[in-house]
């Protein structure tokens, strides 16, 4: 079975840092990657998906990740945070055999 | 935003009571799931189904079960809720499994007492 590792639980920042999260899946197959954002009171929302081509991925709102598949990692990148980013961040891979598996999520607050 | 409604939104129940919750959507996608959201573990998938009448376990099933009559509704049942299924219930859609994104409803927070 596939397995999502998001390492970093809680981070906090200031605005105008740059950020890093981390992911990392366990199956060593194809995969598809997805990365989900959830404001505090919202749904779900896709940020960004990689399906196949150029490993780095644009996403929605300035946000980018990177699928290095030799590190099993789909690290999701910012240059500089606001404080409307302040939410929960999760990493989802599929593959071929498995349903969607979703890592245990990442809580951003960034301070003013 | 697709077009995902979860009723209810909020519910509080007690402990041995049946409680269902009703997905809609009106995107006519096939694939249709229920997850659960509980601090540090993420999304955990209940069930899903691939169509009319065509449902599957996922990797947290015991204790629900789901039923679909149409395309567009998914119903899932507790039926005796525990305090252990208190939690926050996400319903998502996608047109396949694979090399497709799901779309996600508002969610039904749900206090089993």
């Amino acid at each position: 079975a596939q397995s999502v590792s998001q390492h970093n639980h809680h981070v906090i920042l200031s605005e105008a840092a740059s950020l890093e999260l981390g992911c990392n899946y366990s199956y060593g197959g194809t995969v598809n990657l997805f990365w989900y954002v959830q404001y505090p009171g919202q749904h779900l929302q896709l940020l960004l998906k990689y399906f196949s081509g150029d490993p780095l991925v644009k996403g929605i709102k300035g946000f980018e990740a990177e699928f290095i598949k030799s590190k099993f990692s789909f690290n999701l990148r910012k240059p500089s945070v606001q404080w409307s980013d302040t939410a929960e961040y999760f990493c989802a891979v599929i593959n071929a055999g498995n349903m969607l598996t979703f890592g245990g999520g990442t809580r951003l607050m960034v301070k003013p | 935003d697709a077009g995902i409604t979860q009723s209810p939104r909020h519910k509080v129940t007690e402990t041995g009571t049946p409680v269902t919750l009703r997905c809609h959507q009106t995107e006519n996608h096939r694939y249709m799931y229920w997850y659960r959201q509980d601090p540090g573990h993420g999304l955990r998938l209940i069930h899903y189904s691939y169509g009319v009448k065509d449902t599957d376990k996922g990797e947290v099933s015991d204790g629900y079960s789901v039923s679909r009559s149409k395309t567009e509704d998914f119903l899932l049942t507790l039926e005796s809720a525990t305090s252990s299924q208190t939690s926050v219930y996400f319903c998502a859609i996608s047109e396949a499994v694979y090399s497709y994104e799901q779309y996600f409803g508002p969610g039904t927070r749900l206090t089993v007492t």
